[in-house]
């Protein structure tokens, strides 16, 4: 079975534009949730989403956000990128929606120049 | 907010010798997880400790979780290069929202 697929694998953007990050969950896994990772600290969480609605959402801006589809695919979306959103973006799905083994995707890594 | 700490940030080792990193966090914790992630990789969850006191062993790995649920730790004995990576510790309080806090983490090099 495929694991957590995310798309697309590297990104370059320059401040001030928006990017869009894709996730598929492991077949079955309702839950989605999104966290950032910046070089040599742990997955900050950003937002998780079971049955297409918003459960958590962790202490980022409103330049994010996400949303969940029916087939439990999710996006994560980022408007006006600043240079302080160069990170690691990780998608985990669990089965349920209240911290079940999260299962990681390998990520986005995102630049901003 | 709830906070989740880890220590050492660093732990250089000779292979063959024990390794343990150690978690705290500010509040008391329904369950707590453990990640490894190898350089360049992804967070691979090994284990989930839900009971006070409780204690579980993965071949070479030990994990312990306080009797106050409030902290945790993880011991390797006779570390192999494998070991490489950095280890997680992950929170979840007992609120609603029921999300993961990590903590920084702790980056285990080995040296043959």
């Amino acid at each position: 079975d495929a694991g957590v697929t995310q798309s697309p694998t590297h990104l370059i953007k320059t401040r001030g534009q928006h990017v869009t990050l894709r996730c598929s969950p492991i077949s079955g896994h309702k839950s989605v949730s999104w966290y950032q990772q910046v070089l040599g600290q742990g997955p900050q969480f950003i937002f998780q989403y079971y049955e297409k609605e918003e459960r958590g959402r962790g202490n980022f801006p409103d330049r994010f956000s996400a949303r969940q589809f029916p087939n439990y695919s999710s996006e994560l979306n980022v408007n006006a990128l600043l240079l302080g959103d160069s990170a690691l973006y990780l998608c985990a799905s669990s089965l349920v929606v209240r911290a079940n083994i999260q299962y990681f995707g390998a990520g986005t890594r995102l630049s901003v120049l | 907010g709830q906070q989740v700490m880890q220590i050492p940030q660093y732990q250089h080792v000779q292979e063959g010798e024990d390794f343990t990193t150690y978690c705290n966090s500010s509040t008391t914790l329904s369950n707590i997880q453990w990640y490894k992630q190898r350089p360049g990789g992804h967070p691979v969850f090994l284990i989930q400790l839900v009971k006070s006191g409780e204690v579980k062993k993965q071949k070479r790995l030990t994990f312990q979780f306080g009797e106050a649920k409030k902290n945790s730790s993880l011991h390797i004995t006779a570390t192999q290069t494998t070991d490489v990576g950095t280890y997680f510790c992950a929170g979840m309080n007992g609120g609603s929202q029921g999300n993961l806090i990590f903590g920084k983490g702790t980056k285990l090099s080995v040296k043959p």
